[in-house]
């Protein structure tokens, strides 16, 4: 069975662009969540989404936005990105309303801001 | 504010030589405790959930345990394979929000 994957792999942007990370859950899985990863830095809850709507939002700047589509698959949004923002944006899936249990991660798109 | 703290931050073992990496949290109302493990540049393999105090599980050479305040990742007699940083997470509620720790990083050499 396919796991969760993210397109792209690694993309390199300039200061004050706009970027979309796509992601798309394992088969059967309803909620996607995204994190950003900063190295040497645990994972950082960015968004979670269950069936289209909004279910979480961490402590990140309204320069993030996502949405998830009826396919269950998602999009995460970073405009005019800082250098700050490069980092691994990691994907997970989960079964629905399942909060405690586990979270399925992607690969991750590596994101470096020049 | 959930907090998840990890220690130690690096561990060198030998082949064989058997050890645990701690994680203890500050949560209200822990629903859930994962363990995951992360190679370079990749994401994060699921291993473990623990649901409740005095709940272990195993797999392969790793071992999982939890308490009130903290959980354990016990490594029995080690491989090389077994390098990686592994990483605590807790979830409370109803959302699928994880609060991560920092992770361990754990080489195994020969």
């Amino acid at each position: 069975d396919a796991g969760v994957t993210q397109s792209p792999t690694h993309l390199i942007k300039t200061r004050g662009q706009q970027v979309t990370l796509r992601c798309s859950p394992i088969s059967g899985h309803k909620s996607v969540s995204w994190y950003q990863q900063v190295l040497g830095q645990g994972p950082q809850f960015i968004f979670q989404y269950y069936e289209k709507e909004e279910r979480g939002r961490g402590n990140f700047p309204d320069r993030f936005s996502a949405r998830q589509f009826p396919n269950y698959s998602s999009e995460l949004n970073v405009n005019a990105l800082l250098l700050g923002d490069s980092a691994l944006y990691l994907c997970a899936s989960s079964f629905p309303g399942a909060g405690s249990v586990g979270q399925y991660f992607g690969p991750g798109t590596r994101l470096t801001v020049t | 504010e959930d907090q998840v703290t990890q220690s130690p931050e690096a561990l060198r073992l030998q082949e064989g030589e058997s050890s645990s990496l701690n994680c203890s949290y500050t949560v209200s109302g822990l629903r859930g405790l994962f363990w995951y493990r992360q190679d370079p540049g990749k994401g994060p393999e699921f291993l473990f959930t623990l649901y409740s105090a005095g709940e272990e599980k195993e797999k392969e050479r790793l071992k999982a345990t939890l308490t009130k305040k903290e959980s354990f990742l016990h490594i029995t007699a080690p491989k090389p394979e077994d390098s990686a940083t592994y990483l605590c997470a807790a979830t409370t509620g109803t959302a699928s929000k994880l609060t991560f720790g920092t992770g361990t990083r754990l080489q195994v050499t020969l």
